[in-house]
Order: structure tokens, then sequence, then C-alpha cells
């Protein structure tokens, strides 16, 4: 069983368009994370939902919104994509607040056309 | 602002070498400080980690040495296999006031090709 599962692995569309990743993890943890990994590989953390709620909110454009529907899902939706939006994004979850240890998906490969 | 510094960015290394990368942090409000290991289509993984009461941490091949007067720490692989060809990633956790779901800070990654 995957601990913590995203999809869809890769996600090819236009620019000016819509889009969701879903992130669901069953390790029962309480803690759910975004990272965005750009072509240099440089990862850069953008939301995290403790509990269903927001704790850290980079400063990351307001067209992108997490949503947390229970503790083992945070999806997160991209409004009016851009080219620049074009990277690798991961979720991750760890058990609490206060736990660094960090499990992650295998990442969603976003191209923005 | 990149509060962890991490070098170099690729790295040769030969089959049975020592494998070592270094990275350095400013904030001393980071109080733990963790390695991951990325391959390619896959989600980086926790590899070894250290909190700034010790000075090393070993594990099987992989060694964390970590110099708090510097504020810096790096990672060892002894015996360095052609399986430990990856991107590894220094982190640092804390750093945000309140406490709560810190996240970590990475570093901007090491590509390392270890050559049979």
């Amino acid at each position: 069983d995957t601990a913590v599962s995203q999809t869809p692995k890769y996600l090819v569309t236009q620019m000016g368009n819509d889009k969701s990743i879903k992130c669901e993890q069953n390790l029962g943890h309480d803690t759910m994370y975004w990272y965005k990994q750009d072509s240099k590989k440089f990862l850069k953390i953008m939301f995290s939902y403790n509990n269903k709620e927001l704790i850290i909110n980079e400063t990351v454009p307001n067209r992108f919104s997490p949503k947390s529907p229970d503790k083992a899902h945070l999806n997160l939706h991209i409004n009016s994509l851009e080219l620049g939006d074009s990277a690798v994004y991961f979720c991750a979850s760890s058990q609490g607040a206060g736990d660094e240890k960090l499990f992650f998906g295998s990442g969603t490969q976003l191209s923005v056309l | 602002q990149q509060r962890v510094k991490q070098s170099p960015q690729s790295l040769i290394v030969q089959k049975g070498g020592i494998s070592i990368i270094n990275c350095a942090y400013e904030n001393t409000a980071f109080d733990y400080f963790p390695w991951y290991q990325q391959f390619p289509g896959k989600g980086p993984a926790l590899l070894i980690a250290i909190r700034p009461d010790v000075s090393e941490k070993k594990e099987g091949r992989f060694t964390i040495s970590f110099n708090k007067s510097a504020k810096q720490f790096s990672l060892h692989i002894m015996d360095s296999q052609p399986g430990d060809s990856a991107t590894y990633f220094c982190a640092a956790n804390g750093g945000y006031s309140g406490g709560g779901a810190d996240g970590l800070t990475f570093g901007k990654g090491t590509h390392l090709i270890i050559q049979p």
C-alpha cells in the first residue's frame, strides 16, 4: 500500500486552465504539506495543514488553493495556470505538527503549455 | 534568501569511495537537520537526521557530522555504491515562531553519481 499517493502522476495542460491535484495518505498522520520542486530540483514548501486547518501559507499566488476535506486528504487546486507553474508538486505528511519526519508522495509533474 | 546552503551541486565518486556533501545554515533556531535521498521519478525519502546536541550520527554507511559553532553539517557516504546514485538534499526544521507544522527548509540538492 502506498503511504502517500498523488494523482495524477503527469498533468499537461494549456495556459489559463484550472486543474487539481489530489493527495491521500493512509498513515494516520495529522499534518499534510504541499511542496513545489522546480526545474533545478529546488524544493520549497507551499502549504501545511494540521487536522484540516491551514498552518503555513508561504508566499504563493492566490491562484493556488489547498483544500483539506479530512485529515487524510489535501488537494491542490490551481486556477488560471501560467507557464511558470510548470514544476513537480509533492504532497507530504507527518505524524503531527511537531513531527519533522516527512513522508513524500511520488510527485505530480505539471507541464503548462 | 537561501536559509540552507548546500554544496557541491553535483558530485562524481568512484565505487567504493567516500561521498561528502556539505551544508551550512544561518538560522540558529533550526534544531533538526535531516538528509533526504531522491531517486528519479520518486519523492524524497528520509535517509538520516541529527539534532544539534550531538556532533555525529552514523547509520550503516551513512554518517552525519555536525558542527554547531560553524553552523555546518555534512553527509558522508562510505563505500559508495552505484545504487547510491541519487539527488541528496539537506534540510533544517524550525525557524517559524509559534510552533506548529513548520515544514522543512531544503538545500538546493546534490546530484551524486557513483561510477562502477
